[in-house]
């Protein structure tokens, strides 16, 4: 199965200033027939279900503010957030779907300083 | 507006059956893939399985031994069934609808012990 890893695991953020988090794939995750990289993010906030922010790399999911963006190639992923509100703490998740079985990064902690 | 609701027993003895529903209300099930993933206590998030509208079905290998599922399309609900569970299997449940994974349920907490 593709192994999902993230750095860091623990991010502490100030608000209004920007945060990166960083997701790797131990295999490509770029689909050889449509071209797509079938990598997700999801925030996990206390006490709730995860929720899709972004999917196939880089398309916020409906309703996701636009200071969320994900980009990477191949097998090296980031997710960035523009300017951190404080809404913004939870655990996020990487989330590969190009291979069976779905596998998940470890997930990156993010919350207040 | 579509939702989904998890349900079953909070508490499972060792050796014996876990069973969950996955209620969808204000929609249909004859479409899309339904999921389950569960998630251990203070842990990340596990992949259990799919199964299509379909009928055809897909299980994480790591469990394939003890997990089935199935979709009742009259009752609009699918179904997780896990053998022989132990500790290990005690986590948060979830089900979800399709890939990527827009809609989830709430959850449902499933302990193991005697």
């Amino acid at each position: 199965e593709i192994v999902m890893t993230q750095s860091p695991l623990s991010l502490p953020v100030t608000p209004g200033e920007p945060a990166s988090i960083s997701c790797r794939s131990s295999q490509s995750l770029l689909d050889s027939v449509d071209g797509n990289i079938y990598l997700d993010w999801y925030l996990q906030k206390p006490g709730q279900s995860p929720q899709l922010l972004i999917y196939a790399l880089s398309y916020r999911a409906s309703g996701v503010p636009d200071r969320f963006s994900g980009s990477g190639s191949g097998t090296d992923f980031t997710l960035k957030i523009s300017r951190v509100e404080a809404e913004d703490v939870g655990v996020y998740y990487c989330m590969q779907r190009n291979e069976f079985p779905v596998t998940f990064g470890p997930g990156t902690r993010v919350d207040i300083k | 507006q579509v939702r989904l609701q998890e349900s079953g027993p909070g508490l499972v003895k060792p050796s014996e059956t876990l069973s969950l529903t996955c209620s969808v209300s204000g929609g249909t099930i004859s479409s899309y893939s339904w999921t389950w993933i569960r998630q251990p206590a203070g842990k990340g998030l596990e992949w259990i399985g799919r199964i299509f509208a379909s009928g055809s079905i897909e299980y994480n290998p790591s469990l394939r031994a003890r997990v089935s599922m199935s979709l009742d399309k009259t009752k609009i609900q699918f179904s997780l069934r896990l053998t022989s569970v132990t500790a290990a299997d005690s986590a948060v449940y979830y089900c979800a609808r399709d890939t990527p994974y827009l809609l989830w349920g709430q959850g449902t907490r499933v302990t193991v012990s005697s």
